[in-house]
């Protein structure tokens, strides 16, 4: 167990749709990195916020945003949602200075628009 | 760009039999090279972290280490609990993010 947690484990819905993906970090983390894995792209880097603020964006489409909230927990919201868009969404966490470096994956969040 | 390849997409071994995995990485300034182990249906699971060439790293059964080109996993004497993804990911001086390979699949059998 990381200590990152995602809610929910499964998601499905229809094309058109807008969905909200939850993730909390590892207690006494600051930064949360979003995630795409689809079975022809790999794990794709999205987003990552570090204390509230956005610090880098990866392929994130525009119909996809975050945030990170005061208690550090972060959503990811997809809206607009195409079939293509089925995908496991995975959070990371990480820790500040040297503990940063290594980022811990969530169990993830199994999407499937239909 | 970043770019890592792994290989090979997949391999099967009979419990015992050791082997390695590659994982090639082009980057623009190497902040850390990472591996991770995935289940199925699980989130990768964090392995090892190497900056260096030259650095080695072990844990149990595993062994990571590190070229200015490349990176290798051997496995020495698995068993069939080692069955997994294992991900290779670099990440580069210019940002936090980590670039992953596409993984290689490891299926061992008793």
């Amino acid at each position: 167990d990381s200590g990152v947690t995602q809610t929910p484990k499964h998601l499905i819905t229809a094309t058109g749709q807008r969905v909200t993906l939850r993730c909390s970090p590892r207690s006494g983390d600051l930064s949360v990195y979003w995630y795409q894995q689809s079975l022809d792209q790999g794990l794709q880097f999205l987003i990552q916020y570090y204390n509230g603020e956005e610090r880098a964006k990866g392929n994130i489409l525009e119909r996809f945003s975050a945030q990170q909230f005061p208690d550090l927990h972060s959503e990811l919201n997809l809206s607009s949602l195409e079939l293509g868009d089925s995908a496991l969404y995975f959070c990371a966490s990480s820790g500040t200075g040297l503990a940063s470096e290594t980022q811990y994956f969530g169990p993830g969040t199994r999407l499937l628009v239909l | 760009e970043d770019q890592v390849t792994q290989s090979p997409e997949a391999l099967r071994l009979q419990e015992g039999e050791s082997s390695s995995l590659n994982c090639s990485y082009t980057v623009s300034g190497l902040r850390g090279l990472f591996w991770y182990r995935q289940d199925p249906g699980k989130g990768p699971e964090f392995l090892f972290t190497l900056y260096s060439a030259g650095e080695e790293k072990e844990k149990e059964r595993l062994k990571a280490t590190l070229t200015k080109k490349e990176s290798f996993l051997h496995i020495t004497a698995p068993k069939p609990e080692d069955s997994a993804t294992y991900l290779c990911a670099v990440r580069s001086n210019s940002g936090y993010a980590l670039n992953f390979g596409k993984g290689t699949s490891l299926l061992v059998t008793p």
